[in-house]
């Protein structure tokens, strides 16, 4: 049982690059969310979604898109990388979208915008 | 405005003692409270969750504390080892599925 996995562990992107960055889960949770997290900051909700063909929008989705199209994966695709998106990124995934479930978290992109 | 907030950067207790951890928070809609702790280069994991009909709620070293009525929230650790060691994150959740986290605490246990 692999849990949360994400690739690529770091990247580095030029302003105006795309990339998307992978989220897998074999645990068959319905529930799965990105967060960013920047130095000396909490976790801040990006996207998330509560079954396979359904997204919604988190505190910070401008310049991210999701898509959900299995159980298992949930891709965050930057549109065009500005300095701003410089962070760490965090998959994590829940069994639902209950409020007493807790979420498993993969281990992070670190993302570098120049 | 910071829904979810930790204002302790940083805590710093022997091995043996108790650390305590606290979180305010301002939306009565939070239904349940989690703890999670963060290891350098490591995703937060879970650690101990509360439920807003509760106002405490143990697991071993680990007990958790609400205070509904000052919305605040505490984490005990009891005896505190150099192991939990960690960014430790505040979590509140509504049934909407969605988390909001505060900014974190990072406890040093010294040996």
């Amino acid at each position: 049982n692999a849990g949360v996995t994400q690739t690529p562990k770091f990247q580095v992107l030029k302003t105006g690059q795309s990339m998307t960055l992978q989220c897998a889960q074999d645990m068959n949770h319905e529930y799965m969310s990105w967060y960013r997290q920047d130095p000396g900051m909490g976790l801040r909700l990006i996207h998330y979604s509560v079954g396979a063909g359904i997204t919604d929008q988190g505190e910070v989705p401008n310049g991210y898109n999701v898509s959900r199209s299995t159980t298992e994966d949930f891709p965050l695709r930057l549109l065009s990388a500005a300095p701003s998106q410089t962070s760490v990124y965090f998959c994590a995934s829940s069994y639902s979208g209950q409020s007493y479930n807790e979420q498993f978290f993969g281990p992070g992109t670190r993302l570098t915008v120049l | 405005d910071q829904q979810v907030k930790q204002n302790s950067p940083s805590l710093s207790v022997q091995e043996g003692r108790i650390s305590i951890l606290n979180c305010d928070y301002t939306n009565s809609m939070f239904d349940y409270f989690l703890w999670y702790k963060k290891y350098p280069a490591e995703g937060p994991t879970f650690l101990i969750s509360i439920s807003s009909i509760k106002d405490k709620n143990e697991d071993g070293r680990f007990t958790v504390f609400l205070n509904k009525s000052a919305k605040h929230l505490s984490l005990h650790i009891v005896p505190s080892q150099p192991g939990d060691s960690a960014v430790y994150f505040c979590a509140a959740n509504t049934n909407a599925g969605k988390s909001t986290f505060g900014d974190g605490t990072t406890l040093t246990v010294k040996p």
